[in-house]
């Protein structure tokens, strides 16, 4: 079965608001999470690492203010993409390494936001 | 080679072909080498973890090859069978444990 599970999976809204991605693992704790976005045909590519208890760390090119993780417990992440507008719409997935940060990851079952 | 390239982009066999795809990836600070599978409105899941130069891991009929000297992983599936059908993802982690994807191989095997 499913160890980590994000919700929504769908969400459609207009340009201007914000929206919340949660990510939970459900049978571990997760002190890193990854946040990663897929644009059409291409890989995933990796926005910010989540840190339980710290700031998240952003990758290159993503803004931090619009894309804001909050890490407040060992089994929850949450992504706020904040005013939101058309061209944040994309795949946005979550995952999290099971026994220590080089192991594996485990992957929630991705987001797909539509911003109109 | 700077980022993590995979080929091809998409392969179409028949039930019962044997295939394979390649994975290559920067050698400068390579930690590990992973293989995901991805169907269809599912999460992706992790098929081999492979480190050392020359490892070959095995699963069934899936197997993978690593060189970590000249940067290339292969896949192998022997006897495709249709619900082989998913993308493969291959990902390169560096010491610090970023995973680095790449595009992924999407395999359709036809009964």
């Amino acid at each position: 079965g499913a160890v980590v599970s994000q919700h929504p999976s769908r969400v459609i809204c207009k340009s201007g608001t914000s929206v919340k991605i949660e990510c939970r693992s459900l049978d571990f704790q997760a002190t890193t999470m990854f946040w990663y976005r897929q644009f059409p045909k291409q890989s995933l590519m990796l926005m910010a690492t989540s840190n339980e208890g710290s700031k998240a760390t952003y990758e290159q090119g993503v803004e931090k203010d619009k894309f804001l993780i909050n890490h407040a417990s060992l089994t929850l992440s949450t992504l706020t993409v904040t005013s939101a507008h058309p061209e944040d719409s994309s795949f946005y997935i979550c995952s999290a390494p099971r026994q220590g940060v080089n192991s594996p990851l485990h992957f929630g079952n991705g987001t797909r936001l539509t911003v109109t | 080679i700077l980022n993590v390239e995979q080929s091809p982009q998409s392969l179409h066999v028949q039930e019962g072909d044997s295939t394979n795809f390649t994975c290559s990836f920067p050698s400068s600070n390579f930690y590990a080498l992973h293989w995901y599978r991805w169907e269809t409105a599912k999460s992706p899941e992790a098929l081999f973890v492979m480190t050392l130069n020359g490892d070959e891991k095995k699963k069934g009929r899936i197997s993978a090859t690593l060189n970590t000297k000249e940067g290339y992983s292969y896949l192998y599936i022997k006897g495709s069978q249709p619900e082989d059908s998913a993308t493969y993802l291959c990902a390169s982690v560096s010491d610090a444990g970023k995973s680095t994807f790449g595009d992924g191989t999407t395999l359709t095997v036809k009964p």
